[in-house]
Protein backbone atom coordinates (compact mmCIF):
# COMPACT_ATOMS: atom_id res chain seq x y z
CA UNK A 1 0.00 0.00 0.00
CA UNK A 2 1.49 3.53 -1.21
CA UNK A 3 1.69 6.15 1.65
CA UNK A 4 2.11 9.68 2.47
CA UNK A 5 2.08 10.12 5.96
CA UNK A 6 2.02 13.21 8.33
CA UNK A 7 1.64 13.95 11.52
CA UNK A 8 -2.15 15.00 12.44
CA UNK A 9 -1.14 17.60 15.15
CA UNK A 10 -2.72 19.53 15.98
CA UNK A 11 0.37 22.01 15.59
CA UNK A 12 -0.42 24.79 17.68
CA UNK A 13 2.28 27.97 16.48
CA UNK A 14 2.63 31.80 18.04
CA UNK A 15 1.29 34.50 15.53
CA UNK A 16 4.33 35.73 13.82
CA UNK A 17 6.69 32.65 14.48
CA UNK A 18 7.85 29.27 11.93
CA UNK A 19 5.32 26.74 11.35
CA UNK A 20 6.79 23.71 9.78
CA UNK A 21 4.63 20.64 8.63
CA UNK A 22 6.35 17.57 7.46
CA UNK A 23 5.25 14.85 5.11
CA UNK A 24 6.82 11.38 4.09
CA UNK A 25 5.88 9.04 1.13
CA UNK A 26 6.36 5.37 0.61
CA UNK A 27 6.63 5.08 -3.66
CA UNK A 28 10.28 6.01 -4.28
CA UNK A 29 9.18 6.60 -8.21
CA UNK A 30 6.58 9.67 -6.76
CA UNK A 31 7.42 12.55 -9.04
CA UNK A 32 5.38 15.17 -7.99
CA UNK A 33 4.07 16.54 -4.18
CA UNK A 34 2.00 19.07 -3.64
CA UNK A 35 0.76 20.97 -0.62
CA UNK A 36 -2.94 21.91 -0.15
CA UNK A 37 -5.04 23.97 2.42
CA UNK A 38 -8.06 23.07 3.59
CA UNK A 39 -10.27 25.42 5.66
CA UNK A 40 -13.19 23.53 8.00
CA UNK A 41 -15.80 23.18 5.50
CA UNK A 42 -14.29 24.21 2.13
CA UNK A 43 -11.81 22.37 -0.35
CA UNK A 44 -8.33 22.06 -0.74
CA UNK A 45 -7.08 24.78 -2.05
CA UNK A 46 -3.51 24.44 -3.55
CA UNK A 47 -0.65 26.56 -1.85
CA UNK A 48 2.64 24.75 -3.57
CA UNK A 49 3.61 22.08 -5.96
CA UNK A 50 7.23 20.83 -6.01
CA UNK A 51 8.72 18.78 -8.83
CA UNK A 52 12.80 18.61 -7.74
CA UNK A 53 15.00 17.99 -4.90
CA UNK A 54 15.18 21.57 -2.63
CA UNK A 55 13.55 24.30 -1.70
CA UNK A 56 10.93 26.37 -3.77
CA UNK A 57 9.47 29.65 -2.54
CA UNK A 58 6.53 31.66 -2.83
CA UNK A 59 6.00 34.41 -0.62
CA UNK A 60 5.83 33.23 3.05
CA UNK A 61 5.28 29.50 2.14
CA UNK A 62 8.60 27.33 1.12
CA UNK A 63 8.46 23.80 -0.02
CA UNK A 64 11.44 21.46 0.47
CA UNK A 65 11.72 18.41 -1.19
CA UNK A 66 14.34 15.42 -0.23
CA UNK A 67 13.76 12.31 -2.44
CA UNK A 68 16.43 10.43 -0.96
CA UNK A 69 14.79 10.82 2.27
CA UNK A 70 11.55 10.66 0.69
CA UNK A 71 10.58 13.59 2.43
CA UNK A 72 8.70 16.95 2.00
CA UNK A 73 8.15 19.98 4.01
CA UNK A 74 6.63 22.88 4.01
CA UNK A 75 7.34 26.12 5.97
CA UNK A 76 5.16 29.10 6.54
CA UNK A 77 6.81 32.16 8.02
CA UNK A 78 5.44 35.01 9.72
CA UNK A 79 2.77 32.74 10.35
CA UNK A 80 -0.61 34.47 10.31
CA UNK A 81 -4.49 33.46 12.20
CA UNK A 82 -5.90 32.78 8.65
CA UNK A 83 -2.89 30.29 8.17
CA UNK A 84 -5.05 28.07 10.82
CA UNK A 85 -6.33 25.37 8.56
CA UNK A 86 -5.72 21.73 8.04
CA UNK A 87 -2.46 21.76 4.97
CA UNK A 88 -2.78 18.16 2.98
CA UNK A 89 0.33 16.84 1.89
CA UNK A 90 0.04 15.03 -1.43
CA UNK A 91 2.15 13.00 -3.94
CA UNK A 92 1.62 11.99 -6.98
CA UNK A 93 2.76 8.27 -8.51
CA UNK A 94 1.83 4.79 -10.32
CA UNK A 95 -0.73 3.44 -7.95
CA UNK A 96 -0.89 -0.43 -7.10
CA UNK A 97 -3.22 -0.78 -10.00
CA UNK A 98 -0.86 0.45 -12.11
CA UNK A 99 -2.70 3.79 -12.69
CA UNK A 100 -1.43 7.20 -12.33
CA UNK A 101 -3.13 8.95 -9.06
CA UNK A 102 -2.38 11.59 -6.09
CA UNK A 103 -2.10 10.12 -2.77
CA UNK A 104 -3.53 12.32 -0.32
CA UNK A 105 -2.09 12.26 3.64
CA UNK A 106 -4.62 12.72 6.41
CA UNK A 107 -3.64 15.98 6.60
CA UNK A 108 -2.10 18.20 9.27
CA UNK A 109 -4.42 20.56 11.55
CA UNK A 110 -2.41 23.79 12.39
CA UNK A 111 -3.52 26.18 14.78
CA UNK A 112 -1.83 29.88 14.68
CA UNK A 113 -2.30 31.28 18.19
CA UNK A 114 -2.49 35.29 18.21
CA UNK B 1 -7.89 31.00 -13.96
CA UNK B 2 -8.12 28.10 -11.79
CA UNK B 3 -11.73 28.03 -11.23
CA UNK B 4 -13.49 24.69 -10.92
CA UNK B 5 -17.09 24.92 -10.39
CA UNK B 6 -19.60 22.51 -8.70
CA UNK B 7 -23.47 22.87 -8.65
CA UNK B 8 -25.83 22.48 -6.36
CA UNK B 9 -23.81 23.56 -3.55
CA UNK B 10 -25.83 21.93 -0.89
CA UNK B 11 -28.06 18.63 -1.80
CA UNK B 12 -30.33 16.52 0.55
CA UNK B 13 -32.25 13.53 -0.75
CA UNK B 14 -33.88 10.39 0.25
CA UNK B 15 -32.91 7.02 -0.14
CA UNK B 16 -34.73 6.32 -3.12
CA UNK B 17 -33.82 9.80 -4.80
CA UNK B 18 -31.92 9.93 -8.05
CA UNK B 19 -29.83 13.31 -8.45
CA UNK B 20 -26.77 14.73 -10.07
CA UNK B 21 -23.76 16.35 -9.18
CA UNK B 22 -22.10 18.66 -11.67
CA UNK B 23 -18.92 19.91 -12.64
CA UNK B 24 -17.33 22.51 -15.14
CA UNK B 25 -14.00 23.73 -15.76
CA UNK B 26 -13.14 25.92 -19.19
CA UNK B 27 -8.99 25.21 -18.30
CA UNK B 28 -8.80 23.05 -21.31
CA UNK B 29 -7.52 20.34 -18.59
CA UNK B 30 -7.74 16.82 -20.15
CA UNK B 31 -8.08 14.96 -16.83
CA UNK B 32 -10.95 15.61 -14.19
CA UNK B 33 -11.95 13.64 -10.97
CA UNK B 34 -14.36 13.28 -8.45
CA UNK B 35 -13.39 12.87 -4.65
CA UNK B 36 -15.35 12.20 -1.76
CA UNK B 37 -14.53 13.53 1.44
CA UNK B 38 -15.90 12.80 5.11
CA UNK B 39 -15.12 15.22 7.98
CA UNK B 40 -11.51 14.96 9.21
CA UNK B 41 -10.35 12.54 6.34
CA UNK B 42 -8.79 13.30 2.91
CA UNK B 43 -10.12 13.68 -0.21
CA UNK B 44 -10.53 9.70 -1.16
CA UNK B 45 -10.60 9.23 -5.02
CA UNK B 46 -13.99 7.80 -6.95
CA UNK B 47 -13.43 8.21 -10.46
CA UNK B 48 -10.83 9.76 -12.90
CA UNK B 49 -11.72 11.17 -16.84
CA UNK B 50 -9.05 11.58 -18.79
CA UNK B 51 -9.13 13.05 -22.40
CA UNK B 52 -13.37 11.89 -21.47
CA UNK B 53 -12.64 8.59 -20.87
CA UNK B 54 -13.07 6.80 -17.75
CA UNK B 55 -9.44 6.27 -16.45
CA UNK B 56 -10.25 5.12 -12.96
CA UNK B 57 -12.73 3.56 -11.14
CA UNK B 58 -11.92 3.36 -7.42
CA UNK B 59 -14.12 0.70 -6.84
CA UNK B 60 -17.28 2.75 -6.44
CA UNK B 61 -20.29 1.11 -5.72
CA UNK B 62 -22.35 1.32 -8.97
CA UNK B 63 -24.85 3.37 -6.89
CA UNK B 64 -22.64 6.30 -8.07
CA UNK B 65 -22.28 6.73 -11.80
CA UNK B 66 -19.73 9.09 -13.47
CA UNK B 67 -20.15 10.70 -16.88
CA UNK B 68 -18.16 13.02 -18.99
CA UNK B 69 -20.44 14.75 -21.73
CA UNK B 70 -17.37 16.40 -23.29
CA UNK B 71 -14.15 18.17 -21.87
CA UNK B 72 -15.05 20.80 -19.80
CA UNK B 73 -18.16 19.03 -18.07
CA UNK B 74 -18.37 16.38 -15.50
CA UNK B 75 -21.22 14.38 -14.14
CA UNK B 76 -21.74 12.46 -10.98
CA UNK B 77 -24.80 10.71 -11.22
CA UNK B 78 -26.24 8.98 -7.43
CA UNK B 79 -29.17 6.85 -7.09
CA UNK B 80 -30.28 4.42 -4.00
CA UNK B 81 -27.80 6.26 -1.96
CA UNK B 82 -27.01 5.20 1.44
CA UNK B 83 -26.45 7.36 4.80
CA UNK B 84 -23.22 6.89 4.52
CA UNK B 85 -22.56 8.20 1.81
CA UNK B 86 -23.32 11.63 3.18
CA UNK B 87 -20.25 13.18 2.74
CA UNK B 88 -18.44 16.64 0.38
CA UNK B 89 -18.18 15.40 -2.87
CA UNK B 90 -15.56 17.56 -5.14
CA UNK B 91 -14.66 17.87 -8.48
CA UNK B 92 -11.31 18.41 -9.45
CA UNK B 93 -9.14 19.04 -12.87
CA UNK B 94 -5.48 19.02 -14.45
CA UNK B 95 -3.59 19.25 -17.17
CA UNK B 96 -2.14 15.38 -16.38
CA UNK B 97 -3.26 13.38 -14.28
CA UNK B 98 0.19 13.79 -12.12
CA UNK B 99 0.14 17.27 -11.98
CA UNK B 100 -1.70 19.79 -10.25
CA UNK B 101 -5.11 19.44 -9.25
CA UNK B 102 -7.51 22.09 -8.94
CA UNK B 103 -10.62 21.44 -6.96
CA UNK B 104 -13.72 23.02 -7.31
CA UNK B 105 -15.67 24.52 -3.67
CA UNK B 106 -17.62 20.85 -3.56
CA UNK B 107 -20.84 19.59 -2.89
CA UNK B 108 -22.68 19.19 0.63
CA UNK B 109 -24.40 15.73 -0.05
CA UNK B 110 -27.01 14.50 3.07
CA UNK B 111 -29.07 11.15 2.15
CA UNK B 112 -31.56 10.74 4.92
Amino acid sequence: QKEVEQNSGPLSVPEGAIASLNCTYSDRVSQSFFWYRQYSGKSPELIMSIYSNGDKEDGRFTAQLNKASQYVSLLIRDSQPSDSATYLCAAGGISNFGNEKLTFGTGTRLTIIP
Amino acid sequence: DTEVTQTPKHLVMGMTNKKSLKCEQHMGHRAMYWYKQKAKKPPELMFVYSYEKLSINESVPSRFSPECPNSSLLNLHLHALQPEDSALYLCASSQGRLETQYFGPGTRLLVL
